[in-house]
């Protein structure tokens, strides 16, 4: 009930193209859904985030597509660049305020080739 | 810049020694510190959650006694490993959760090497 699933758990595209992340999850009292992009030794870094009265979010090169009935949502980045490889987790709360206790994925490690 | 500092950054000590870990916020108020564990190439695992001046909460399967948490003010958050062995060696990192939606962030990490 807790968990979230992510995947892929490894991801390479060119440069240009577009990298898709999806994570799925169970408890339906969760209301607050994050992506965080990690870049070795550096703790994660909020990239956008969505509640689940909305379907979609986009902030610049970042989407995330939010399907409420199938419980999963997805983080979509266009025009990949080599600055993005990184491992990016999904995450899922219950509260976003100070009693939001974050649940994480797997992670992703996105390798975007030149 | 960060608002959210830990110290130190990377510690590296004998098997048996005791590790403290520093948390600050820097421009907010953090009444809700939470502190995760991630092995590498592993996800972030939530240890546990502290509230301002209250006991810390901690997660299934994590030794309180081992892993003491104080939240002592609204900036400062510590985190003392005790009698560290190699299998604590790991990335601890601390998340600062304000009063408004906005006031969330991770700190750098703590690489921790137990020799």
């Amino acid at each position: 009930q807790q968990q979230v699933k992510q995947s892929p758990q490894s991801l390479i595209v060119q440069k240009g193209g577009i990298s898709i992340i999806n994570c799925a999850y169970e408890n339906t009292a969760f209301d607050y859904f994050p992506w965080y992009q990690q870049f070795p030794g550096k703790g994660p870094a909020l990239l956008i985030a969505i509640r689940p009265d909305v379907s979609e979010k986009k902030e610049g090169r970042f989407t995330i597509s939010f399907n409420k009935s199938a419980k999963q949502f997805s983080l979509h980045i266009m025009d990949s660049q080599p600055g993005d490889s990184a491992t990016y987790f999904c995450a899922a709360s219950i509260g976003s305020g100070n009693t939001g206790k974050l649940i994480f994925g797997q992670g992703t490690t996105l390798q975007v080739k030149p | 810049g960060a608002v959210v500092s830990q110290h130190p950054s990377w510690v590296i000590c004998k098997s048996g020694t005791s590790v403290k870990i520093e948390c600050r916020s820097l421009d907010f108020q953090a009444t809700t510190m939470f502190w995760y564990r991630q092995f590498p190439k592993q996800s972030l695992m939530l240890m546990a959650t502290s509230n301002e001046g209250s006991k810390a909460t901690y997660e299934q399967g994590v030794e309180k006694d081992k892993f003491l948490i104080n939240h002592a003010s609204l900036t400062l958050s510590t985190l003392t490993v005790t009698s560290a062995h190699p299998e604590d060696s790991s990335f601890y990192i601390c998340r600062t959760s304000g009063s408004s939606y906005n006031e969330q962030f991770f700190g750098p990490g703590t690489r921790l090497t137990v020799l």
